[in-house]
């Protein structure tokens, strides 16, 4: 199964806003609601950011957001802070082969 | 508190077998359905296997079906991957991961552990 494809790396200043993209096809991110978002810091478990395509979970700051536009999903991080700084991957149920696929990742850096 | 611990990880030859345990604690294993999900050195995540409550439904990534087989005893509340044939590309950290929100394979990850360390190199 093909893996989602997100920019390897994506930027932006303390306060400021930026969105991750999430590109798959209609089986899975355009498919259903099943569209989720992790966190990761060096050396860590991943972290449940945004589930649901747009839901967030207790705890998740609101400067978390989820969307989606057809086969592309998106995760915006608004007013960044410097402990932003960490890999988020996107993941989405893959349809009909009860599998699970996850973005590459993106590297976000807080400048 | 919700923990998972992996154990068992290790370095092995190719073609080798190891065998993964998680170690629940802090819910009511019996009652959540559970993943293995692994990560290369220095790439993303990759999902690798899921097991229903009863064990009823059980699906494997590509990469690995027919070589890897998941596995859960819910009276030790611990959660099982055996892994055999073994080769240089399932070397990865491999975190058990369950959702709080529902039994269904496509539901989100709320809970990880720490990971587990699977090297394979001659």
């Amino acid at each position: 199964q093909s893996t989602l494809t997100q920019p390897p790396s994506a930027s932006g200043s303390p306060g400021q806003s930026v969105t991750i993209s999430c590109t798959g096809t209609s089986s899975d991110v355009g498919g259903d609601n099943y569209v989720s978002w992790y966190q990761q810091h060096p050396g860590k478990a991943p972290k449940l950011m945004i589930y649901e395509v747009y839901r967030r979970p207790s705890g998740v700051p609101d400067r978390f957001s989820g969307s989606r536009s057809g086969n592309t999903a998106s995760l915006t991080v608004s007013g960044l802070q410097a402990d932003d700084e960490a890999d988020y991957y996107c993941c989405s149920d893959a349809g009909i082969n009860n599998l699970r696929v996850f973005g590459g990742g993106t590297k976000l850096t807080v400048l | 508190e919700v923990q998972l611990v992996e154990s068992g990880g290790g370095l092995v030859k190719p073609g080798g077998s190891l065998r993964l345990s998680c170690a629940a604690s802090g819910l009511t294993f019996s009652t959540y359905s559970m993943n293995w999900v692994r990560q290369a050195p220095g790439k993303g995540l990759e999902w690798v296997s899921f097991i229903s409550t009863t064990s009823s439904h059980i699906y494997y990534a590509d990469s690995v079906k027919g070589r890897f087989t998941i596995s859960r005893d819910d009276a030790r509340n611990s959660l099982f991957l055996q892994m055999n044939s073994l080769r240089a590309e399932d070397t990865a950290v491999y975190y058990c991961a369950t959702s709080a929100r529902g039994i269904q394979n496509w539901r989100p990850l709320d809970y990880w552990g720490q990971g587990t360390l699977v090297t394979v190199s001659s």
